[in-house]
């Protein structure tokens, strides 16, 4: 069974980082690439970047370029996010997600439970 | 303001029919066929409904169904249950190697 299963909830202060990890079971991690997403509160969903499991090449989205970190371990077969200089507006739950295969990156077959990062001022 | 446009909600009796409708540009709905529709439940990380624009993973139900035509692409719930009511979002990769979300759709089952 397919499993990405992340860290748990994190409470912040503005200006402070977070790391958020998601751990595969049950695939080949090299066979597929892993995107983020995030939620913000009663909101809808706001693509944020991907990562090439195999080559480590990265696109992020211009609203958090400059501040997003996405590194995999394929010793473990984890996925983490890193985003700097948080804000309020940076409170929403996290959710990665793999794609369907390698280089299909606009279908995200099997996601993750999420994990809330709260920001406070 | 999302980068994919869709109606903020769709509403159906049980056993009608409903379509999403979702907009974008050339620059990604109309230019690939590269879009995906995911339903979320509350509380809940979203599924995949459709990829490809007409595709139903393995297993899925065909009441889903998907098509495309210029920028605009579409979700059909034909049937409609109970445990459809969900947002539906749909998605396109865009030509600036980025995806792009939709709104969502609330849909509700009268």
């Amino acid at each position: 069974q397919v499993q990405l299963v992340q860290s748990r909830s994190e409470a912040k202060e503005a200006g402070a980082s977070v790391r958020v990890s998601c751990q595969t079971s049950g695939m080949t991690f090299l066979n597929h690439d892993i995107t983020w997403v995030r939620q913000a509160p009663g909101q809808g969903l706001e693509w944020m970047g991907w990562i090439g499991t195999i080559s480590g090449k990265t696109e992020y989205a211009q609203k958090v370029q400059g501040r997003v970190t996405m590194t995999t371990d394929t010793s473990t077969n984890t996925a983490y996010m890193d985003l700097r200089s948080l804000t309020f507006d940076d409170t929403a739950v996290y959710i990665c997600a793999r794609s369907f295969s390698s280089g299909r990156l606009d279908v995200l077959d099997i996601w993750g439970q999420g994990t809330m990062v709260t920001v406070s001022s | 303001q999302s980068a994919l446009t869709q109606p903020a909600s769709v509403s159906g009796a049980p056993g009608q029919s409903i379509t999403i409708f979702c907009t974008g540009t050339s620059s990604d709905v109309g230019g690939s066929d590269y879009v995906s529709w995911y339903q979320q439940h509350p509380g809940r990380a979203p599924k995949l409904m459709i990829f490809g624009v007409y595709n139903r993973p393995s297993g899925l139900s065909n009441r889903f169904s998907g098509s495309k035509s210029g920028n605009t692409a579409s979700l059909t719930i034909s049937g409609l249950q109970a445990d459809d009511e969900a947002d539906y979002y749909c998605s396109s990769y865009t030509s600036a190697k980025s995806l792009a979300f939709g709104g969502g759709t609330k849909v509700t089952v009268l």
